[in-house]
């Protein structure tokens, strides 16, 4: 069993929708947690962390942590062209391990 | 802003050659990764590093070793360069190791390597 696991996708959405992005994981006690979004050809960038259980808002993204379920999640609201990219999930594990999972490619369609 | 810089963008290397990729962060974080990203097998961990000449294995270090004499920077060396090792490679930096906002890992723009 992976660590950390997503949808590869993709998951393609209408420009000015919401996309909703889901994460697993296996430690149930890990602490930290991330969205990192990644363009073609570009390094991954944080966008979100989270480590409360609830949600968490940025702008249009909102990050939801749910422990109990071991699941965390990214809503981008009013999705844009350029929100087109590869979102990796990872995780601060016990052990201060960091894991990534494989990302979930989401398109924008104008 | 944090800021992590990798020497190269672009690489092209023939096999059996020892290759070096150096990463410098301007920081003062503890911490230093070196991951390779291949098409549906994510991110990888190769080897890291919490303190100057320290390292860690990661979950694929055959094949590579690291050094850090100072802490700004980590490199990685391919001891002779394989084919297989043609790949995306990323460094990172963190802060800490201990969960929270100061283990974020910053990354660099990625040298992608081709091993001819």
């Amino acid at each position: 069993q992976k660590e950390v696991e997503q949808n590869s996708g993709p998951l393609s959405v209408p420009e000015g929708a919401i996309a909703s992005l889901n994460c697993t994981y296996s430690d149930r006690g890990s602490q930290s947690f991330f969205w990192y979004r990644q363009y073609s050809g570009k390094s991954p960038e944080l966008i979100m962390f989270i480590y409360s259980n609830g949600d968490k808002e940025d702008g249009r993204f909102t990050a939801q942590l749910n422990k109990a379920s071991q699941y965390v999640s990214l809503l981008i609201r009013d999705s844009q062209p350029s929100d087109s990219a590869t979102y990796l999930c990872a995780v601060s594990s016990t052990g201060n391990q960091f894991y990534f999972g494989t990302g979930t490619s989401l398109t924008v369609i104008p | 802003d944090v800021k992590v810089t990798q020497s190269s963008r672009y690489l092209v290397k023939r096999t059996g050659e020892k290759v070096f990729l150096e990463c410098v962060q301007d920081m003062d974080h503890e911490n230093m990764f070196w991951y390779r990203q291949d098409p549906g097998l994510g991110l990888r961990l190769i080897y890291f590093s919490y303190d100057v000449k320290m390292k860690e294995k990661g979950d694929i270090p055959e094949g590579y070793s690291v050094s850090r004499e100072k802490k700004e920077r980590f490199s990685l060396i391919l001891e002779s360069a394989s084919t297989n090792q043609t790949s995306m490679y990323l460094c990172a930096s963190s802060l800490q190791l201990l969960a929270g906002d100061k283990n974020i890992q910053y990354f660099g723009a990625g040298t992608r390597l081709s091993v001819l």
